[in-house]
């Protein structure tokens, strides 16, 4: 029962370049988070995502990043024109959460991805 | 807003000893969830705890206790008898219920356990 995977773990890329990280959340899960982590700093939420829609984009840079969880598939975050301050570790999470004011289930992190921009 | 603060950026201790990681958190909301999440070296997160603002008992978990206090708004972690393998950044974070359950962690405690 794999948990969520994430890949690549490392990335590097030369300022202008394009990054893209994946993510498969765990089985059953249809609900995905990005997070961002800074170095030294705590994790920052980016986007929220179900299958085929984006539910709240309110943590994302509003130039060059975009994120998607087609149908088919693992959650993509992109990353275009990389500068020096997206090196970062990206955190996907996902959860099985299926609304309303009851409760909130437990995110289950992947092992992040740490992009490092030349 | 939501805030969580971990006053601690780092602690170091020496094994055995007892150690408390401090967390102070700020909603306006009254339904709301409070967790601990821990990062060792490899940088992976593990899930540690979950409470809910209405249950304000104490838990503990083995060598793990936690200690919820809505009067002051915190929600203490505290390891006794601590061991090297507990060596991590923990993090402290908040989710309101309302709205997308965002998560807002606080900055992390770096804990170092010397042998």
């Amino acid at each position: 029962n794999a948990g969520v995977m994430q890949n690549p773990r490392h990335l590097v890329r030369r300022r202008g370049q394009e990054a893209r990280l994946r993510c498969s959340p765990m089985k059953g899960h249809s609900h995905v988070y990005w997070y961002r982590q800074l170095p030294e700093e705590g994790l920052k939420f980016m986007v929220y995502l179900q299958k085929e829609n984006i539910i709240d984009e309110s943590g994302m840079p509003k130039e060059r990043f975009s994120a998607e969880f087609p149908k088919e598939g693992p959650s993509i975050l992109r990353i275009q024109q990389v500068v020096r301050g997206d090196s970062a570790a990206y955190f996907c999470a996902s959860s099985s959460w299926t609304g309303g004011p009851s409760g909130a289930n437990v995110l289950t992190f992947g092992a992040g991805s740490r992009l490092t921009v030349l | 807003a939501q805030k969580v603060t971990q006053a601690q950026t780092e602690i170091s201790v020496v094994e055995k000893e007892d150690v408390t990681l401090d967390c102070v958190y700020e909603t306006r909301d009254t339904t709301y969830y409070l967790f601990w999440y821990k990062q060792p070296p490899s940088g992976e997160l593990v899930f540690l705890i979950r409470r809910n603002s209405f249950d304000e008992q104490n838990e503990i978990s083995g060598r793990y206790s936690w200690n919820f206090q809505k009067s002051t708004s915190s929600f203490n972690f505290t390891i006794t008898a601590s061991q090297v393998v507990d060596s991590a950044v923990y993090f402290c974070a908040l989710l309101v219920v309302a709205g997308a359950q965002k998560l807002v962690f606080g900055q992390g405690t770096r804990l170092t356990i010397n042998p």
